[in-house]
């Protein structure tokens, strides 16, 4: 069966600090992968999309970046964090036979 | 351009009695649909979804959901509500002619009372 990872679960970092947010499936080959924001608990905001090894679209112009160094690999980036780069940060993945997305647990992201 | 519209913030229930939790779309064409929850502090999880066929989709948990096209709606619904059925509900939509993007509402806080 499929799984998702993504670590760490909760994570502190000063204002000019970077990051790195890892997201790893298993169980399939060659799925959509996704990163979203969640502000204040509430709606999703899709930041990127990667339909393969390498090939990042990103949604909204921001502080972040991702990459895709591996197939079931999927990376959130940011050379230096900013206050409002806090929020609730969810990967999740589709396979291409599914219709449906499928999330990990998410990592809430303070920036303090 | 696509979008989901969950017209209730918050919805309050009494434990026992139906539930319904709104959920209107604006996609050209004939659009996937979904409903994920989130409990505090966690990821989504897939309810269920329409993709084609009976307007009435059955999910897990005991919910269900309505697909109405003509007033593009997707409403999800539970005969009978639990206290544990209190959660953060997110209705999605996903256009089917090569859409790789979910658009998902603003979500819609469900509070069952006991």
């Amino acid at each position: 069966s499929q799984t998702i990872h993504q670590w760490p679960a909760t994570l502190v970092q000063p204002v000019g600090s970077p990051l790195s947010l890892e997201c790893t499936v298993e169980g399939t080959s060659n799925p959509n992968l996704y990163w979203y924001r969640q502000a204040a608990g509430r709606g999703l905001q899709l930041l990127f999309y990667s339909v393969g090894i390498g090939q990042i679209s990103s949604e909204v112009p921001q502080n972040l970046s991702a990459s895709r160094p591996q197939d079931r690999q999927f990376i959130l980036s940011s050379k230096k964090l900013l206050l409002s780069d806090s929020g609730f940060y969810l990967c999740a993945w589709r396979g291409t036979g599914n219709t449906e997305a499928f999330f990990g647990q998410g990592t809430r992201l303070t920036v303090v | 351009a696509q979008s989901v519209a969950q017209p209730e913030d918050q919805v309050n229930v009494a434990e026992g009695n139906p539930l319904t939790v709104k959920c209107t779309y604006s996609v050209s064409g004939n659009p996937y649909l979904f409903w994920y929850v989130q409990y505090p502090n966690r990821g989504l999880q897939f309810l269920l979804k329409y993709i084609t066929g009976d307007n009435l989709v059955k999910g897990s948990y005991g919910f269900e959901a309505e697909f109405n096209k003509s007033q593009t709606s997707f409403h999800l619904k539970k005969p009978s509500a639990l206290v544990s059925d209190s959660a953060l509900y997110f209705c999605a939509v996903r256009d089917r002619t090569g859409g790789f993007k979910t658009i998902f509402g603003a979500g819609t806080r469900l509070f069952v009372k006991a």
